[in-house]
């Protein structure tokens, strides 16, 4: 079956970094998304890592440990507009995404 | 990158009618679409997987005759709530599946459709 978990909500201060971690059990794995969601809107994609490592992406980095069923999301110098929900979505079998629960975020001046 | 719309955005309808979602691939052709459910303060949760001629297969405890899905060409698929009810209201996503691999993101979502049931 498939598990993804991630905290429900989290709170941040405007320039500060925050991390959201997201762990993983799943029968089969062909890499692990991470997506920014607004209330209302659909899903944007932020980030895909399918070997161990670090990516970076401007002010985002996305972090993989296969072994572990292990990610984090890092978002440093945070804005406002970055409040929002964080999905975890891992790629299994048939491109197939499952996702987690999405942590959301309130950044706060 | 690869636009997918839906349509509509939006729609209000009275308890027991049925509605119809659209979701396009504008620039690319999509065998495989999905579509999902989110509810409020949720994630979302893949409804069903919709192929290009032939039959979607859906998720354990969705109702395969009250959520009729249509995947006629490549471009198109279509999402039909049928005898809908206030407990269907939700933001109803599809996503396209680009063909190829090696590309990093596979799925793209369209922008949703609201649904709200009386």
């Amino acid at each position: 079956g498939q598990n993804i978990d991630q905290p429900t909500e989290m709170t941040a201060t405007e320039g500060a970094i925050v991390q959201i971690n997201c762990t993983y059990q799943t029968s089969g794995f062909n890499g692990l998304f991470w997506y920014q969601q607004h209330a209302g809107e659909a899903p944007t994609f932020l980030s895909y890592n399918v070997l161990d490592g670090l990516e970076e992406k401007g002010r985002f980095s996305s972090f993989l440990s296969r072994s572990k069923g292990y990610s984090y999301l890092l978002l440093k110098e945070l804005q406002m507009k970055d409040s929002a929900s964080y999905l975890c979505a891992v790629r299994g079998a048939g491109n197939m995404l499952t996702f987690g629960g999405g942590t959301r975020l309130m950044v706060k001046p | 990158g690869a636009v997918v719309s839906q349509h509509p955005s939006w729609v209000i309808c009275k308890s027991g009618t049925s509605v119809k979602i659209e979701c396009r691939s504008l620039d690319f052709q999509a065998t495989t679409m999905f579509w999902y459910r989110q509810f409020p303060k949720q994630s979302l949760m893949l409804m069903a997987t919709s192929n290009e001629g032939s039959k979607a297969t859906y998720e354990q405890g969705v109702e395969k005759d009250k959520f009729l899905i249509n995947h006629a060409s490549l471009t198109l698929s279509t999402l039909t709530v049928t005898s809908a009810h206030p407990e269907d209201s939700s933001f109803y996503i599809c996503s396209a599946l680009t063909p190829g691999s090696g590309v990093q993101e596979t799925q793209y979502f369209g922008p949703g459709t609201r649904l709200l049931v009386l």
